[in-house]
């Protein structure tokens, strides 16, 4: 079953804008983390953000997790037209031994 | 060096078949995984190896699914009696894992295309 729910479930917006994504999941957690997914790549990880951390940067990724509302947040700055592709939040719980529970994914578009 | 890699890419079957997915994992990854995609959601779970024996099979959907890790390396799906149902993009990843089983980043194959017919 899915653990939780993305938000929006697509974007479209013109390169050089911003993008924001949601994901909110039901269960305690060990981690979270964003995958990206395209017919060309594959499914590919881009971050992970612990449980006891609050934001997370990786080069135009900003990542946020809430552990009291459940919630992660993940925004893409100076969108790409390369940046269009599903994402997916992932989380691993506290008691499992690593595997990956999705969300339903974001499909992104950016437009040249 | 290499990455996941899974025979064959696409497979298409009759109902009621017998098919084997194959995963070759990143070499030295202890922790193996496979889920499965339905178009339009995002990867499910099936089961977890860590070295030759599954750590946790709890989201093989039925007794027709099974899946082995002889030397832990290569790991093989089998899908017995195959249905309709089963048609999805079956996905295998590898991680360095570890038996504390925090596990951090995952790499996925490009995934087996079953289609049955």
């Amino acid at each position: 079953s899915q653990q939780g729910e993305e938000d929006p479930q697509a974007l479209s917006i013109q390169e050089g804008e911003n993008a924001t994504m949601n994901c909110s999941y039901k269960t305690s957690i060990n981690n979270l983390q964003w995958y990206r997914q395209n017919s060309g790549r594959g499914l590919v990880h881009l971050i992970l953000i612990r449980s006891n951390e609050r934001e997370k940067h990786s080069g135009r990724l900003r990542v946020t997790l809430d552990t009291s509302k459940k919630s992660s947040s993940l925004l893409i700055t100076a969108s790409r037209a390369a940046d269009t592709a599903s994402y997916f939040c992932a989380t691993v719980g506290g008691t499992s031994y690593g595997k990956l529970t999705f969300g339903q994914g974001t499909i992104l578009t950016v437009h040249p | 060096g290499a990455g996941v890699s899974q025979t064959p890419s696409n497979k298409v079957t009759e109902k009621g078949k017998y098919v084997e997915l194959r995963c070759d994992p990143i070499s030295g990854h202890t922790a193996l995984y496979w889920y499965r995609q339905s178009l339009g959601q995002g990867p499910e779970f099936l089961i977890y190896f860590q070295g030759t024996g599954a750590a946790d099979d709890s989201g093989l959907p039925n007794d027709r699914f099974f899946a082995v890790r002889p030397e832990g390396s290569v790991s093989t799906l089998k899908i017995q009696r195959t249905e309709r149902g089963d048609s999805a993009v079956y996905l295998c990843a590898s991680s360095a894992g570890g038996t504390s089983g925090r596990a951090g980043e995952q790499f996925f194959g490009p995934g087996t295309r079953l289609t049955v017919l």
